[in-house]
């Protein structure tokens, strides 16, 4: 199947730092690549996301950046706040479409 | 925030027994999904839906089954539930079904003793 690899699986910061976090695929066909973040106790939300016909985009303090040649993605925090702290993933909409496929998470924390 | 209610939020169940998760939805979208999510495994898809009475498997469908007779409703059915059933279940819904915004309910814990 079309496996999403995330790392790294827990990411601890200090306030004002920037934080990475890449995701890796296999299907040549991905052209929508999302970020989601959770909060706990909630459901993921979806935060920010890039098609394939471009390279960065940002929004405010995050940014996802696409290489589809080396078929990777990644976010990127910058000026990380506490309210940063939350699980983080990486998805794809299978090559065919209709199935949405997680990465396995980043747990990120913002310490003071 | 998109109109998806779970019900129940919380949950404990026998080994045994047949459980119940019903993810209802008011924004018309065509596509639901279950997902499972699992400390280590982040969230896997259970089953999906593409209509009314139409639905497929994910990758991890083996001891569930689901329903739709209705847009908005999408039921998850444990027929007996078992220990490692015990997780944090998620609804999603989406538009189109591809390369767009999927929207989650706020999850289910189920706990099977």
């Amino acid at each position: 199947g079309e496996n999403v690899e995330q790392h790294p699986s827990t990411l601890s910061v200090q306030e004002g730092d920037s934080a990475v976090i890449k995701c890796t695929y296999s299907d040549s066909a991905s052209n929508y690549f999302p970020w989601y973040k959770q909060e706990l106790g909630k459901g993921p939300q979806l935060i920010i996301d890039i098609r394939s016909n471009v390279g960065e985009k940002k929004d405010q303090r995050i940014a996802v950046t696409l290489n589809k040649t080396a078929k990777h993605f990644s976010l990127h925090i910058t000026e990380t706040q506490p309210e940063d702290s939350a699980v983080y993933f990486c998805a794809l909409w299978r090559g065919g479409g209709n199935k949405l496929t997680f990465g396995t998470g980043t747990q990120l924390k913002v310490e003071l | 925030d998109a109109g998806i209610t779970q019900s129940p939020r919380h949950k404990v169940t026998e080994t045994g027994t047949p459980v119940t998760l019903r993810c209802h939805q008011t924004e018309n979208h065509r596509y639901m999904y279950w997902y499972r999510q699992d400390p280590g495994h982040g969230l896997r898809l259970i089953h999906y839906s593409y209509g009314v009475k139409d639905t497929d498997k994910g990758e991890v469908s083996d001891g569930y089954s689901v329903s739709r007779s209705k847009t908005e409703d999408f039921l998850l059915t444990l027929e007996s539930a078992t220990s490692s059933q015990t997780s944090v279940y998620f609804c999603a819904i989406s538009d189109t079904g591809r390369d767009t915004e999927a929207f989650f309910g706020q999850g289910t814990r189920l706990t099977v003793v």
